[in-house]
C-alpha cells in the first residue's frame, strides 16, 4: 500500500531564508509524486510533479524538489522565501498506470508554512 | 478555460438530513474525484470515475456515502442521514487520463 509522510505540520521561516519541507514515500510500484500548496479557503493547486522524466523537478512560484529513490524521499525546496508563500503544503503519491498516473491520490498530513518578516 | 465547480460552497445542514453536493469538472476531462478534507483526517480520497468504467468506491466511508456521475460530466456526492463526524470541505477533482488533477474550491459541509 502506498503512503506519505510529511516530517513537521508545521514549519517557520523568516522572508528570504531556505525553505525545506519533508515528504517520504512509501510505494511497492515505482510512484508519481506531487506537491500541492492550498492558500486559506481555497482549493488544491499543483506546484510539481514527478512523472520519471528527471529526478529534479522545478515547479511554479520558484519551488523545485528532488526524487531520491535510496531514500524513498521527494523534499520540497525553494531558495527564498516569500511573505506570499505562507499555505499549506501537501505532499502526494499515486500509482503508476498505463499512459501516467493512475486512480486517487495519496495525501499526506500537510505541512503548514509561515514566513516572518 | 474555466476550472472545476463546485456548489454550493457551503452547506450547513441539521444531523440526520441528506445533502447533495455537485462538482462540475473541466470539460472533456474523462476522471473525475472526490476527497474529502477535515482536522482529524487530513485529505482522504472517497471514490473515483474513469470514463465508463465501474467506479472506485474504496474510499467511501460507509454506505450512507454514494456518488454518481451522469453523462460523463457532473457528479453529485449525497450523504444520507448526515452525522457529525461529517462535517468537513469536500474537494472534487478532475483530470484528463494519467495527467494531473485540478481541484475545486471545496463545499464546507457543516452537520449541526
Amino acid at each position: 500500500a502506498q503512503s506519505v509522510t510529511q516530517l513537521g505540520s508545521h514549519v517557520s521561516v523568516s522572508e528570504g531564508a531556505l525553505v525545506l519541507l519533508r515528504c517520504n514515500y512509501s510505494s511497492s510500484v515505482p510512484p508519481y509524486l506531487f506537491w500541492y500548496v492550498q492558500y486559506p479557503n481555497q482549493g488544491l493547486q499543483l506546484l510539481l510533479k514527478y512523472t520519471s522524466a528527471a529526478t529534479l523537478v522545478k515547479g511554479i512560484n520558484g519551488f523545485e524538489a528532488e526524487f531520491k529513490k535510496s531514500e524513498t524521499s521527494f523534499h520540497l525546496t525553494k531558495p527564498s522565501a516569500h511573505m506570499s508563500d505562507a499555505a499549506e503544503y501537501f505532499c502526494a503519491v499515486s500509482e503508476r498506470g498505463y499512459g501516467g498516473s493512475q486512480g486517487n491520490l495519496i495525501f499526506g498530513k500537510g505541512t503548514k508554512l509561515s514566513v516572518k518578516p | 478555460g474555466a476550472g472545476v465547480s463546485q456548489s454550493p460552497s457551503n452547506k450547513v445542514t441539521e444531523k440526520g438530513k441528506d445533502v447533495e453536493l455537485r462538482c462540475d469538472p473541466i470539460s472533456g476531462h474523462t476522471a473525475l474525484y472526490w476527497y474529502r478534507q477535515s482536522l482529524g483526517q487530513g485529505l482522504e480520497f472517497l471514490i473515483y470515475f474513469q470514463g465508463n468504467s465501474a467506479p472506485d468506491k474504496s474510499g467511501l466511508p460507509s454506505d450512507r456515502f454514494s456518488a454518481e456521475r451522469t453523462g460523463g460530466s457532473v457528479s453529485t456526492l449525497t450523504i444520507q442521514r448526515t452525522q457529525q463526524e461529517d462535517s468537513a470541505v469536500y474537494l472534487c477533482a478532475s483530470s484528463l487520463r494519467g495527467s494531473e488533477q485540478f481541484f475545486g474550491p471545496g463545499t464546507r459541509l457543516t452537520v449541526l
